[in-house]
């Protein structure tokens, strides 16, 4: 089955530190994908990153960085010199493969980060 | 435009009411998806509807009925629903090829029931 786990609640950290988000996930597939997603206050679930089972190649984008570790499950995700507009609920998640039809994404628990002034 | 709308932003029912959640977009996108979300939970799929046809239900209460007029729309009719139903509720989009590519989500229904 799969299992997306995130162990931090929540996070509280003061602008300009640098800050991790740890996501473990479960599947028995081979081909899979991994996201992560951000949700401010005002509710919307904001894209932030896709990768596929394939790829472990690290990615950087602005000041998000991200670290893909098949050997022990993990897609960590860290921002540089916080802000506080970085302020919100960052969730990973896991989708199974799959060609044919609407399958679905499942959501980990969700990480609360709070950047203080 | 690659937006999915939703309205209305904030509802508030009471348990004797019919209402309608209403989702549009406009990317061709062919899955369109309902998720509920209570606070301080991840969001959970409720319905998913592939190329206009219902292709999963997760074992959702029949209080909840959706409906998919056509590829760019997505309702979610309410009716009798309870207090624990309230709840932030989420439609999604995809490309035909479900998943893989991710969702985009609207910015949801807040949804509170007398």
């Amino acid at each position: 089955a799969q299992k997306v786990t995130q162990a931090q609640t929540e996070i509280s950290v003061v602008e300009k530190e640098d800050v991790t988000l740890d996501c473990v996930y479960e599947t028995r597939d081979t081909t899979y994908y991994l996201f992560w997603y951000k949700q401010p206050p005002s509710g919307e679930l904001v894209f932030l990153i896709r990768r596929n089972s394939f790829d472990e190649q690290n990615e950087i984008s602005g000041r998000y960085s991200w670290n893909f570790q098949k050997s022990t499950s993990s897609f960590n995700f860290t921002i540089t010199a916080s802000q506080v507009v970085d302020s919100a609920v960052y969730f990973c998640a896991l989708s199974e493969a799959r060609y044919s039809s609407a399958s679905k994404i499942i959501f980990g628990s969700g990480t609360r980060l709070s950047i203080r002034p | 435009d690659t937006e999915v709308t939703q309205t209305p932003k904030h509802l508030v029912m009471g348990m004797t009411n019919k209402k309608s959640l209403k989702c549009e977009q406009h990317m061709g996108h062919r899955a369109m998806y309902w998720y509920k979300q209570k606070a301080k939970k991840p969001p959970e799929l409720m319905f998913v509807y592939s190329y206009e046809k219902l292709s999963i239900n997760e074992s959702v209460p029949s209080r909840f009925s959706p409906e998919c007029p056509n590829s760019s729309l997505l309702n979610l009719h309410l009716h009798a629903l309870q207090p624990e139903d309230s709840a932030l509720y989420l439609c999604a989009s995809s490309q035909e090829d479900s998943s893989n590519y991710g969702y985009t989500f609207g910015s949801g229904t807040r949804l509170t029931v007398v």
